[in-house]
């Protein structure tokens, strides 16, 4: 069971979109679509932002979507705003009742 | 509210058992239905499932710790627990309780503790 990968780092402007990448395999993320993402600020508890690939929580903007093609799914945060500058996590179901985290992303607002 | 807790040693000596507890509150553990899950997070990197019991006592482990761990439920008390075996520098870490994952969680982890750092080192 190996870590999913996410790029080390992102970053954009306010205003702009971006997109983090969680590429596991056929066995996790391209197996089906338990995949979630949590947002984590310095100090604190992750928060969940997308479960289910897509589906947003109650009272999580609308600016965070997720979405999923093959073995690699994607957080795209649009409008950025400064307090979106933190660490985004994915999580996917690995089989025979397993999870597995991504490396984490450094998302960076310039 | 669902609100997690963790609780015991912030130090622990190599090769001794680390020992954690996550009182639960607004939640009923054992009539819930819900899984309950260990997470931690070393200073400075990503997260690390560690594993999940349900209300039966049925558990999953991450296969790189199973030799080393086990959960349990304690229902008089509303809390789940964490023995991690022969602890090395390598499990210093904060270690968070969630609740999830599972189908009555979406397959995700909907609450969290604080998260409590625990340092293996003599």
């Amino acid at each position: 069971q190996s870590a999913l990968t996410q790029p080390a780092s992102v970053s954009g402007s306010p205003g702009q979109s971006i997109t983090i990448s969680c590429t596991g395999t056929s066995s996790d993320v391209g197996g089906h679509d338990r995949v979630s993402w949590y947002q984590q600020h310095p100090g604190k508890a992750p928060k969940l932002m997308i479960y289910y690939v897509s589906r947003r929580p109650s009272g999580v903007s609308n600016r965070f979507s997720g979405s999923k093609s093959g073995n690699t799914a994607s957080l795209t945060i649009s409008g950025l705003q400064t307090e979106d500058e933190t660490d985004y996590y994915c999580c996917s179901y690995a089989g025979s009742g397993t999870w597995v985290f991504g490396g984490g992303t450094k998302l960076t607002v310039l | 509210q669902v609100q997690l807790q963790e609780s015991g040693p912030g130090l622990v000596k190599p090769s001794q058992t680390l020992s954690l507890a996550c009182p639960i509150s607004g939640d009923s553990i054992s009539s819930g239905g819900y899984y309950w899950s260990w997470i931690r997070q070393p200073a400075g990197k990503g997260l690390e499932w560690i594993g999940r019991i349900y209300p039966s006592g049925s558990t999953n482990y991450n296969p790189s710790l199973q030799s080393r761990v086990t959960m349990s439920i304690d229902t008089s008390k509303n809390q789940f627990s964490l023995e991690l075996d022969s602890v090395t520098a390598a499990d210093t870490a904060v270690y968070y309780c969630a609740r999830g994952p599972g189908s009555g969680t979406y397959e995700s982890f909907d609450y969290w503790g604080q998260g409590t750092l625990v340092t293996v080192s003599s």
